[in-house]
């Protein structure tokens, strides 16, 4: 079974440019998380989707970040214009709701490093 | 915020049994306890999950004590590829939200 895709793998860029980071979840996965892991940290969610509806967006700084779902598959994050401070690993995570299952497990992808000069 | 507290930093030796813990005091009845790991330069990857009773999987054994306050995560015989940062989060059910704290950064010693 394939994981969870996502490229590029590594991206630098100077402050107030901008970057896009691209996830294909596990097929069939109809939930798709956005983390954002500062070094030295634990990753914190930025935005969760449901199909290409958004559940939880709270913790997504929305005058600069953006992400989006069109066809509840694949998504973009985008991040416009950047600052130092969003140098991180982005991390795409997928996973299946059960219907009737209150536990779910996530997959996670192996993450976008960005460096912002 | 994270619900839970874990030791920053723990050594183990190569073949001996690595013993995780975790506190959880405000966890409540219908939370879950989760186990993930992070492997450097790699996604978190889940262990196990449990509710009351004790665990175990091909990866790991967890240990839930009676009131619920704190569990242990028990990787048996540890080896090398077992060096990674382990993540204790408590998790309600419905909500497929996962909150991370700072994790414990497991090194396992030849």
């Amino acid at each position: 079974e394939a994981g969870v895709a996502q490229s590029p793998r590594y991206k630098i860029i100077e402050k107030r440019q901008s970057v896009a980071f691209w996830c294909n979840p596990i097929s069939g996965h109809a939930t798709l998380y956005w983390y954002q892991q500062i070094l030295g940290q634990g990753p914190k969610l930025l935005i969760q989707f449901q199909n290409n509806g958004v559940v939880d967006d709270s913790q997504l700084p929305k005058d600069r970040f953006s992400a989006e779902r069109l066809k509840g598959v694949d998504s973009t994050l985008k991040i416009q214009p950047a600052k130092l401070e969003d140098s991180a690993v982005y991390l795409c995570a997928s996973s299946a709701r059960t219907s009737g299952s209150p536990t779910g497990e996530l997959f996670f992808g192996e993450g976008s490093r960005l460096t912002v000069l | 915020d994270a619900k839970t507290t874990q030791p920053p930093s723990m050594d183990c030796a190569e073949g001996r049994a690595a013993n995780l813990p975790c506190n959880h005091s405000t966890i409540s009845g219908n939370e879950y306890v989760y186990w993930y790991r992070q492997i450097h330069s790699q996604g978190p990857q889940y262990i196990i999950h449990g509710l009351k009773n004790n665990e175990t999987n091909e990866m790991a054994s967890l240990i839930i004590t009676e009131d619920r306050k704190s569990s242990t995560l028990i990787l048996p015989h540890a080896t090398l590829r077992d060096t990674a940062v382990y993540y204790c989060i408590v998790k309600t059910p419905g909500s497929e939200k996962l909150v991370f704290g700072k994790g414990t950064k497991l090194t396992v010693n030849p």
